[in-house]
């Protein structure tokens, strides 16, 4: 078993609807983390949380420490927002989920 | 700042054959780690440096050595490729402190035939 869960592993949105992706975890951490992967392979960092709430532009990042779950919103999705999201935790070592490939169509 | 960088981009090498993947970060970041990363799965970390001078074993380190002899670089080693050694690989680094996030490099993607 997989030490960080992912949901769902895919997903397709029209353009405009609020997207959720979901990240469940069995280790203790110290902080989960949003990475997107881009189609050229390129990763980048969205949230680093340890607690609450995060929001940048469209993007809100939760997480919930006493149920190991973290959820990643996307508000007024657009097609540039295709990528893998892919949801990682600080344990004794950093542990990733396989990634939620996004594809939103115009 | 260049960030991470990472050479070569693609690279085919054949079954037994050795190379060096590089990996260079200019922000002066204690920790770097190498990943790779499968299709359809996720990142596993190969090794990973907490300093120039110390290196250790992550979840995959099988047919892998580093080296770790100045803050920027972070070299990953196959010697005696193999096919199960196709994969895309990422460096990655971070600064000291607990939850700093990490930077990734570009991808080295690896084809042995």
């Amino acid at each position: 078993k997989n030490e960080v869960e992912q949901s769902p592993q895919n997903l397709t949105a029209q353009e405009g609807e609020f997207i959720t992706i979901n990240c469940s975890y069995s280790v203790g951490i110290s902080a989960l983390h949003w990475l997107q992967q881009h189609p050229g392979g390129g990763i980048v960092s969205l949230f680093m949380l340890s607690s609450g709430k995060k929001k940048h532009g469209r993007l809100i990042a939760t997480i919930n420490i006493q149920e190991k779950h973290s959820s990643l919103h996307i508000t007024a999705s657009h097609p540039r927002d295709s990528a893998v999201y892919i949801c990682a935790v600080n344990g004794n070592q950093f542990y990733f989920g396989t990634g939620t490939s996004l594809t939103v169509i115009p | 700042n260049a960030g991470v960088t990472q050479t070569p981009k693609f690279r085919i090498l054949k079954i037994g054959q050795s190379m060096t993947l590089q990996c260079t970060q200019d922000m002066n970041h204690n920790y770097m780690y190498w990943y790779r990363q499968d299709p359809g799965m996720g990142l596993k970390l190969i090794y990973y440096s907490v300093g120039a001078g110390i290196t250790d074993k992550g979840e995959v380190p099988n047919g892998y050595n580093v080296s770790r002899s100045t803050t920027e670089d972070f070299p990953l080693r196959l010697e005696l490729a193999a096919p199960s050694q196709t994969s895309v690989y990422f460096c990655a680094s971070r600064a000291r402190t607990g939850q700093e996030t990490q930077y990734f490099g570009p991808g080295t993607r690896l084809l042995v035939l």
